[in-house]
């Protein structure tokens, strides 16, 4: 089935320094593929989102490239700042029987950033 | 623009007891609905999926239902509460676009089972 692998976390940062957050699929088909981010006692936003190969989504700094070939989407943010410290989830939508996409999630990590 | 509602925000409830948590979605037609539940720690695991008035998919099986007696409307329940049933639950919808269909969370309902 299918299944998304996240790096482990917490990782902490210094303010303005570079984000990477590994994030590894296994699926059936062309998933669309989507990072959330959640912060505390929240629920989930949507932060980007792709939907083919060789897409990029960005949003508030953050991008992400859909790498078929790696089957990869990885999370980066050229400078990181206190405000950015939250739950990140990186996740993939495949259909459902009878209609409807399901969203298969990591288990998050978590970001926490310093002055 | 769409907006999603859920209530309660927060509840605690022996274990035993009735559950019935509320999600309304507003700003669109024939969302396709969702409920899931977050475990602390843990990542999010699809419950319930609706495609319309009245037609409900699980996908684990579990002591918990859901219902959608009106369009914009997801109701979770369950009789009898476990503690295992402790947890962060969203409600999201979607609505299918230029063939993706992301979807929208809305805030989330804590609930502490004792």
């Amino acid at each position: 089935g299918d299944s998304v692998t996240q790096m482990e976390g917490p990782v902490t940062l210094s303010e303005e320094a570079f984000l990477t957050i590994n994030c590894t699929y296994t699926a059936t088909g062309y998933p669309s593929l989507f990072w959330y981010v959640q912060y505390p006692g929240e629920g989930l936003q949507l932060l980007l989102k792709a939907t083919k190969a060789d897409d990029k989504g960005s949003n508030k700094g953050f991008e992400a490239t859909y790498r078929k070939e790696t089957t990869s989407f990885h999370l980066e943010k050229g400078s990181v700042q206190v405000s950015d410290s939250a739950v990140y989830f990186c996740a993939l939508s495949g259909g459902l029987t009878g209609g409807g996409n399901k969203l298969t999630f990591g288990t998050g990590t978590q970001l926490k950033v310093e002055l | 623009s769409q907006t999603i509602h859920q209530w309660p925000a927060t509840l605690v409830q022996p274990v035993g007891s009735p559950l019935s948590l509320e999600c309304t979605v507003e700003g669109t037609s024939n969302p396709n609905l969702y409920w899931y539940r977050q475990a602390a720690g843990r990542g999010l695991q699809l419950l319930f999926y609706s495609v319309g008035i009245g037609q409900i998919s699980s996908e684990v099986p579990q002591n918990l239902s859901a219902s959608r007696p009106q369009d914009r409307q997801f109701i979770l329940s369950s009789k009898k509460l476990l503690l295992s049933d402790s947890g962060f639950y969203l409600c999201a919808w979607s609505v299918l676009a230029r063939n993706t269909d992301t979807q929208y969370f809305g805030p989330g309902t804590r609930l502490t089972v004792l």
